[in-house]
């Protein structure tokens, strides 16, 4: 089993609809990271978070720590949205030696039609 | 922009060759970390540099070795290459080793083994 999960895999909307992206993660952490990769294959860093609720824009990320879950949500998705978004962690300082490298989920694909 | 430089941006070589690429990391960040993204693998932590010092190891190839120079840009070297080994690599900085900061990717090098 992944120590990061992240569902769905594959996600089409219609522009203007709300979407949640879910994450679940099985070790400890001390912060959970939101990513957008496009196409061209760059890989841009939307939230890093270790409680509560953050929000860019039409961006909002939430983390719920004892249950070891996150949600990304865009509101009003539009075309410029598609993307892989990614999901990783930062593990403990004693997870396996770890100082701040990141573990990943295996991304999901959104594609926002017009 | 990320302020995190890479080259080259795309690499094809043969079996059995060696490539370096390279990273200079966003202006003041310490830490540089190095990462393979292939098809069937996904994102995965290879290893983290902190102020010229390895910090971190993850699934990183006893062919593959890395350094972080003075100036804190990095090397990755890629040695006796495989067809698997072909795969998007990245490398990311962050102000701090421990604890964990955002993270800032670069573009990737593409790499391509024939």
């Amino acid at each position: 089993k992944n120590e990061v999960e992240q569902s769905p895999q594959n996600l089409t909307a219609q522009e203007g609809e709300f979407i949640t992206i879910n994450c679940s993660y099985s070790v400890g952490i001390s912060a959970l990271h939101w990513l957008q990769q496009h196409p061209g294959g760059g890989i841009v860093s939307l939230f890093m978070l270790s409680s509560g609720k953050k929000k860019h824009g039409r961006l909002i990320a939430t983390i719920n720590i004892q249950e070891k879950h996150s949600s990304l949500h865009i509101t009003a998705s539009h075309p410029r949205d598609s993307a892989v978004y990614i999901c990783a962690v930062s593990p403990y300082k004693g997870y396996g030696g770890s100082q701040g490298n990141l573990i990943f989920g295996k991304g999901t694909k959104l594609s926002v039609k017009p | 922009d990320s302020g995190v430089t890479q080259t080259p941006k795309h690499l094809i070589t043969a079996t059995g060759q060696r490539v370096t690429l390279r990273c200079s990391p966003r202006s003041g960040d310490l830490s540089v970390y190095w990462y393979q993204q292939s098809l069937d693998q996904g994102l995965q932590f290879l290893i983290q540099y902190y102020n010229g010092e390895e910090r971190a190891k993850g699934n990183i190839l006893e062919r593959f070795s890395a350094q972080q120079f003075p100036d804190l840009h990095s090397e990755l070297n890629l040695s006796s290459l495989e067809l698997g080994d072909s795969a998007l690599y990245f490398c990311a900085s962050s102000v701090y080793g421990p604890p964990p900061g955002e993270q800032y990717f670069g573009p990737g090098t593409r790499l391509t083994v024939t």
